[in-house]
Protein backbone atom coordinates (compact mmCIF):
# COMPACT_ATOMS: atom_id res chain seq x y z
CA UNK A 1 0.00 0.00 0.00
CA UNK A 2 1.04 3.54 -0.46
CA UNK A 3 1.44 5.43 2.40
CA UNK A 4 2.16 9.17 2.36
CA UNK A 5 2.88 10.83 5.84
CA UNK A 6 3.22 14.04 7.30
CA UNK A 7 4.58 15.34 10.34
CA UNK A 8 1.94 16.74 12.33
CA UNK A 9 -1.96 16.52 12.60
CA UNK A 10 -2.05 19.33 14.18
CA UNK A 11 -0.03 22.94 14.85
CA UNK A 12 -0.74 25.82 16.12
CA UNK A 13 2.03 28.58 15.41
CA UNK A 14 1.96 32.51 15.93
CA UNK A 15 1.73 35.46 13.16
CA UNK A 16 5.59 35.69 11.92
CA UNK A 17 6.67 32.32 12.78
CA UNK A 18 8.37 30.43 9.89
CA UNK A 19 6.82 27.01 9.56
CA UNK A 20 7.58 23.73 8.06
CA UNK A 21 5.19 20.87 7.18
CA UNK A 22 6.97 17.86 5.96
CA UNK A 23 5.47 15.04 3.71
CA UNK A 24 6.71 11.64 2.89
CA UNK A 25 5.70 8.98 0.44
CA UNK A 26 6.98 5.68 0.23
CA UNK A 27 5.80 4.50 -3.24
CA UNK A 28 8.73 5.48 -5.11
CA UNK A 29 6.21 8.53 -6.82
CA UNK A 30 7.70 11.12 -9.02
CA UNK A 31 4.70 13.68 -8.82
CA UNK A 32 4.18 15.34 -5.16
CA UNK A 33 1.66 17.91 -4.60
CA UNK A 34 0.63 20.42 -1.53
CA UNK A 35 -2.90 21.51 -0.96
CA UNK A 36 -5.09 23.82 1.69
CA UNK A 37 -8.38 22.37 1.87
CA UNK A 38 -11.02 25.16 3.51
CA UNK A 39 -14.56 24.81 4.17
CA UNK A 40 -16.43 25.70 1.27
CA UNK A 41 -14.12 25.77 -1.30
CA UNK A 42 -12.31 22.58 -3.53
CA UNK A 43 -8.77 21.97 -2.84
CA UNK A 44 -6.62 24.44 -4.04
CA UNK A 45 -3.50 23.04 -5.13
CA UNK A 46 0.05 25.48 -3.62
CA UNK A 47 2.23 23.79 -5.18
CA UNK A 48 3.50 20.40 -6.73
CA UNK A 49 7.22 18.50 -7.88
CA UNK A 50 7.64 16.69 -10.59
CA UNK A 51 11.04 15.24 -9.27
CA UNK A 52 13.98 16.11 -7.09
CA UNK A 53 14.64 19.56 -6.62
CA UNK A 54 11.66 20.57 -9.33
CA UNK A 55 8.93 22.78 -8.62
CA UNK A 56 5.98 24.61 -10.09
CA UNK A 57 3.77 27.02 -8.92
CA UNK A 58 -0.15 25.86 -8.51
CA UNK A 59 -2.96 28.21 -8.13
CA UNK A 60 -2.38 29.62 -4.78
CA UNK A 61 1.76 29.65 -4.53
CA UNK A 62 1.43 33.51 -2.83
CA UNK A 63 3.19 33.09 1.05
CA UNK A 64 4.11 29.87 0.55
CA UNK A 65 7.33 28.11 -1.00
CA UNK A 66 8.92 24.12 -1.22
CA UNK A 67 11.52 21.83 -1.37
CA UNK A 68 12.62 18.98 -2.24
CA UNK A 69 15.37 17.27 -1.98
CA UNK A 70 15.42 13.95 -2.13
CA UNK A 71 12.55 11.92 -4.16
CA UNK A 72 10.55 10.89 -1.16
CA UNK A 73 10.11 14.18 0.69
CA UNK A 74 8.62 17.37 -0.19
CA UNK A 75 8.14 20.22 2.50
CA UNK A 76 6.23 23.17 2.54
CA UNK A 77 7.45 26.28 3.86
CA UNK A 78 5.64 29.22 5.24
CA UNK A 79 7.92 32.01 5.58
CA UNK A 80 6.24 34.42 8.05
CA UNK A 81 2.43 33.17 8.92
CA UNK A 82 -0.33 34.73 8.98
CA UNK A 83 -3.85 33.98 10.35
CA UNK A 84 -5.31 33.78 7.03
CA UNK A 85 -3.13 30.49 6.52
CA UNK A 86 -5.04 28.55 8.76
CA UNK A 87 -6.22 25.59 7.29
CA UNK A 88 -5.85 21.94 6.42
CA UNK A 89 -3.28 21.32 4.58
CA UNK A 90 -2.63 17.92 2.45
CA UNK A 91 -0.13 16.37 0.53
CA UNK A 92 -0.30 13.81 -2.31
CA UNK A 93 1.72 11.78 -4.07
CA UNK A 94 1.49 10.13 -7.89
CA UNK A 95 3.24 8.21 -10.17
CA UNK A 96 4.51 9.84 -13.16
CA UNK A 97 4.21 8.91 -16.87
CA UNK A 98 2.28 9.46 -20.80
CA UNK A 99 -1.17 8.43 -19.29
CA UNK A 100 -3.51 10.87 -17.94
CA UNK A 101 -4.54 8.40 -15.31
CA UNK A 102 -2.35 9.85 -12.23
CA UNK A 103 -4.87 8.56 -9.41
CA UNK A 104 -3.26 10.71 -6.20
CA UNK A 105 -3.13 9.11 -2.82
CA UNK A 106 -3.11 11.42 -0.05
CA UNK A 107 -1.77 11.97 3.54
CA UNK A 108 -3.66 12.70 6.72
CA UNK A 109 -3.54 16.34 6.56
CA UNK A 110 -1.96 18.68 9.02
CA UNK A 111 -4.48 20.86 10.26
CA UNK A 112 -2.83 24.31 10.98
CA UNK A 113 -3.57 27.58 13.31
CA UNK A 114 -2.03 30.58 13.29
CA UNK A 115 -2.72 32.86 16.13
CA UNK B 1 -12.67 30.34 -15.76
CA UNK B 2 -12.62 26.27 -14.73
CA UNK B 3 -15.14 25.82 -12.58
CA UNK B 4 -16.69 22.37 -11.05
CA UNK B 5 -20.20 22.59 -8.95
CA UNK B 6 -21.79 19.76 -7.22
CA UNK B 7 -24.11 20.20 -4.18
CA UNK B 8 -23.10 21.04 -0.76
CA UNK B 9 -25.13 18.37 1.28
CA UNK B 10 -27.18 15.49 0.90
CA UNK B 11 -29.40 13.42 3.14
CA UNK B 12 -30.18 9.53 1.98
CA UNK B 13 -31.23 6.97 4.30
CA UNK B 14 -29.40 3.64 5.15
CA UNK B 15 -30.17 0.93 2.37
CA UNK B 16 -31.66 3.06 -0.23
CA UNK B 17 -29.58 4.92 -3.03
CA UNK B 18 -28.45 8.14 -3.75
CA UNK B 19 -26.82 9.84 -7.07
CA UNK B 20 -24.30 13.00 -6.35
CA UNK B 21 -24.31 15.28 -9.43
CA UNK B 22 -20.87 16.98 -10.36
CA UNK B 23 -20.89 19.49 -13.67
CA UNK B 24 -17.77 20.64 -14.71
CA UNK B 25 -15.67 23.52 -16.92
CA UNK B 26 -12.31 23.00 -17.47
CA UNK B 27 -9.42 24.40 -20.35
CA UNK B 28 -9.88 20.92 -21.92
CA UNK B 29 -11.08 17.50 -20.27
CA UNK B 30 -8.60 14.43 -19.46
CA UNK B 31 -11.10 12.82 -17.16
CA UNK B 32 -12.72 13.09 -14.15
CA UNK B 33 -12.18 11.58 -10.35
CA UNK B 34 -14.44 11.07 -7.61
CA UNK B 35 -12.69 11.09 -3.85
CA UNK B 36 -14.40 9.86 -0.85
CA UNK B 37 -13.27 11.95 2.23
CA UNK B 38 -14.22 10.82 5.82
CA UNK B 39 -14.07 13.77 8.54
CA UNK B 40 -11.29 14.25 9.14
CA UNK B 41 -9.49 11.58 7.24
CA UNK B 42 -7.41 11.62 3.67
CA UNK B 43 -9.32 11.67 0.84
CA UNK B 44 -9.54 8.38 -0.71
CA UNK B 45 -9.27 7.24 -4.77
CA UNK B 46 -12.86 5.72 -5.86
CA UNK B 47 -13.28 6.21 -9.10
CA UNK B 48 -12.18 7.73 -12.50
CA UNK B 49 -13.94 8.19 -16.19
CA UNK B 50 -12.36 9.20 -19.36
CA UNK B 51 -14.90 7.75 -21.75
CA UNK B 52 -18.78 8.56 -22.11
CA UNK B 53 -20.82 5.56 -20.06
CA UNK B 54 -21.11 3.75 -16.70
CA UNK B 55 -18.69 2.63 -14.95
CA UNK B 56 -19.76 0.18 -12.28
CA UNK B 57 -17.46 -1.04 -9.04
CA UNK B 58 -19.62 -3.08 -6.72
CA UNK B 59 -21.77 -0.48 -4.78
CA UNK B 60 -20.74 2.48 -6.05
CA UNK B 61 -20.72 3.46 -9.94
CA UNK B 62 -19.68 6.82 -11.78
CA UNK B 63 -21.01 7.91 -15.02
CA UNK B 64 -19.76 10.72 -17.46
CA UNK B 65 -21.29 12.74 -20.41
CA UNK B 66 -18.51 14.67 -22.09
CA UNK B 67 -20.99 16.20 -24.11
CA UNK B 68 -22.73 17.70 -21.29
CA UNK B 69 -19.78 18.99 -18.84
CA UNK B 70 -21.74 16.37 -16.41
CA UNK B 71 -21.22 13.49 -14.46
CA UNK B 72 -22.89 11.33 -10.75
CA UNK B 73 -21.84 9.37 -8.55
CA UNK B 74 -24.44 6.53 -8.00
CA UNK B 75 -24.11 4.67 -4.42
CA UNK B 76 -26.37 1.65 -3.80
CA UNK B 77 -27.44 -0.11 -0.36
CA UNK B 78 -25.99 2.99 1.61
CA UNK B 79 -24.42 2.03 4.70
CA UNK B 80 -24.04 4.77 7.57
CA UNK B 81 -20.31 4.17 6.83
CA UNK B 82 -20.75 5.75 3.22
CA UNK B 83 -21.20 9.46 5.49
CA UNK B 84 -18.24 11.42 4.19
CA UNK B 85 -17.79 14.18 1.38
CA UNK B 86 -17.55 13.37 -2.06
CA UNK B 87 -15.09 15.30 -4.06
CA UNK B 88 -15.43 15.69 -7.76
CA UNK B 89 -12.37 16.50 -9.85
CA UNK B 90 -11.66 17.20 -13.19
CA UNK B 91 -7.97 17.18 -15.05
CA UNK B 92 -7.84 19.99 -17.42
CA UNK B 93 -5.19 20.15 -21.06
CA UNK B 94 -2.47 20.77 -18.22
CA UNK B 95 -3.39 17.64 -16.30
CA UNK B 96 -3.96 19.72 -13.80
CA UNK B 97 -7.15 18.72 -10.83
CA UNK B 98 -9.27 21.04 -10.67
CA UNK B 99 -11.80 19.92 -7.15
CA UNK B 100 -15.21 20.89 -6.43
CA UNK B 101 -15.56 21.98 -3.14
CA UNK B 102 -17.44 18.39 -2.30
CA UNK B 103 -20.62 16.82 -1.14
CA UNK B 104 -21.04 16.09 2.67
CA UNK B 105 -23.69 12.82 2.55
CA UNK B 106 -25.09 12.51 5.49
CA UNK B 107 -26.80 8.83 6.06
CA UNK B 108 -29.94 8.16 8.51
CA UNK B 109 -31.12 5.08 10.16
Amino acid sequence: DVKVTQSSRYLVKRTGEKVFLECVQDMDHENMFWYRQDPGLGLRLIYFSYDVKMKEKGDIPEGYSVSREKKERFSLILESASTNQTSMYLCASSLAGEVPYNEQFFGPGTRLTVL
Amino acid sequence: GQNIDQPTEMTATEGAIVQINCTYQTSGFNGLFWYQQHAGEAPTFLSYNVLDGLEEKGRFSSFLSRSKGYSYLLLKELQMKDSASYLCAALDSNYQLIWGAGTKLIIKP
